[in-house]
């Protein structure tokens, strides 16, 4: 069964710096990738997904991911911080040909912003 | 409004009461999901729906039933409402040509 780790529990980073929130996946098969947000007291929002073609995957917000099938990863980037960007990230990942499978979410990484 | 819609956002329950949490979607997507989001295990799935009709278990749907008589409409019911399942409880859609999920704002509930 495909999972997803999410090594870091929570990230604190200076307003204006970069960031990489990191996300591996277990599974055999081509995966469909998708990182959501959630803010404080909020649903969860997509930023991106990717399921084909070009590896980077540009999303809203300014955030983009970096499909690797070597390293199994698709980590979530932005060049530069903002104060709004303090939330909750999710990445998900499904079976590609699976079917409409549910998601599979990693537990989340918090995100922190300090001045 | 067209989107997903949760009701009610936020309930206090006695344990042993029945409790249902409802999920209201206007895309008539054709996928619907329970999952319920605790501090340290992230989003878990509780049940799911492929269609009107047509459930299935998610990781943790112990305690838990749904049903699904309309497409609209996918209501959770915690039978006999216990502490453990105190959390927050969202409900998300998904068409059947593509995996994206869309989701409600959540309800918080707290059993006491």
């Amino acid at each position: 069964a495909q999972s997803v780790t999410q090594p870091d529990i929570h990230i604190t980073v200076s307003e204006g710096a970069s960031l990489e929130l990191r996300c591996n996946y277990s599974y055999g098969a081509t995966p469909y990738l998708f990182w959501y947000v959630q803010s404080p007291g909020q649903g969860l929002q997509l930023l991106l997904k990717y399921f084909s073609g070009d590896t980077l995957v540009q999303g809203i917000k300014g955030f983009e991911a970096e499909f690797k099938r070597s390293q199994s990863s698709f980590n979530l980037r932005k060049p530069s911080v903002h104060w709004s960007d303090a939330a909750e990230y999710f990445c998900a990942v499904v079976a590609l040909n699976s079917g409409n499978t549910p998601l599979v979410f990693g537990k989340g990484t918090r995100l922190s912003v300090i001045a | 409004d067209a989107g997903i819609t949760q009701s009610p956002r936020y309930k206090i329950t006695e344990t042993g009461r029945q409790v249902t949490l409802m999920c209201h979607q206007t895309w008539s997507h054709s996928y619907m999901f329970w999952y319920r989001q605790d501090l340290g295990h992230g989003l878990r799935l509780i049940y799911y729906s492929a269609a009107a009709d047509i459930t299935d278990k998610g990781e943790v749907p112990d305690g838990y039933v749904v049903s699904r008589s309309k497409t609209e409409n996918f209501p959770l019911t915690l039978e006999s409402a216990t502490r453990s399942q105190t959390s927050v409880y969202f409900c998300a859609s998904s068409e059947l040509s593509d995996y994206e999920q869309y989701f409600g704002p959540g309800t918080r509930l707290t059993v006491t």
